[in-house]
């Protein structure tokens, strides 16, 4: 079954406006990780929650964690055309050292 | 933040050859780096975890024997696409990890290399 499972799979907003990011995943977790990825460009980490933290906040990204429901969301306020992007969430196990990433929502912000 | 650059950033090889991607670790020591594969609009698929001085650790389903990686330098790892086909076009990252940035868990992504197999 797969870790890291976004919702939705695209998003697509006017500028100005909030956007909102779900991700669900199935194992434990030491932390979950936000990324952000441009059309045929590398990641860019965004932000990180570690387990024992609810909520976090970055500038206009803010995250947070439900260990119980085993979900995480992704918030970014006042929307810009520049924030047009894939984002990907990101869990590390308890365990290993890996980092498993989910399948991605793909957010649009139109001028 | 830390920068982890890869080369080329795009090639495009005949079916048959080979093909090296280079992941360097810019301005901190990475002992451990990470190759990732990429599908259009699909997440990143774990290929392998790369470890300075000793062999790679493959996930399941991916050849040692066709994805070649060497991990000779704390700042370097290398992949190799053996024999390419055309089925192994397909964007490559690489991921490095900081652990000497304080706490930080943070893992640094390359640009990736667009790979075509004509």
């Amino acid at each position: 079954s797969q870790q890291g499972e976004e919702d939705p799979q695209a998003l697509s907003i006017q500028e100005g406006e909030n956007a909102t990011m779900n991700c669900s995943y199935k194992t434990s977790i030491n932390n979950l990780q936000w990324y952000r990825q441009n059309s045929g460009r590398g990641l860019v980490h965004l932000i990180l929650i570690r387990s024992n933290e609810r909520e976090k906040h970055s500038g206009r990204l803010r995250v947070t964690l439900d260990t119980s429901k085993k979900s995480s969301s992704l918030l970014i306020t006042a929307s810009r055309a520049a924030d047009t992007a894939s984002y990907f969430c990101a869990t590390r196990g308890t365990s290993g050292s890996r980092l498993t990433f989910g399948e991605g929502t793909q957010l649009t912000v139109n001028p | 933040g830390a920068v982890v650059s890869q080369h080329p950033s795009r090639v495009i090889c005949k079916s048959g050859t080979s093909v090296k991607i280079e992941c360097r670790s810019l301005d901190f020591q990475a002992t451990t780096m990470f190759w990732y594969r990429q599908f259009p609009k699909k997440s990143l698929m774990l290929m392998a975890t790369s470890n300075e001085g000793s062999k790679a650790t493959y996930e399941q389903g991916v050849e040692k024997d066709k994805f070649l990686i060497n991990h000779a330098s704390l700042t370097l790892s290398t992949l190799t696409v053996t024999s390419a086909h055309p089925e192994d076009s397909s964007f490559y990252i690489c991921s490095a990890r900081d652990y000497g940035r304080g706490s930080t868990d943070t893992q640094y992504f390359g640009p990736g290399t667009r790979l075509t197999v004509l």
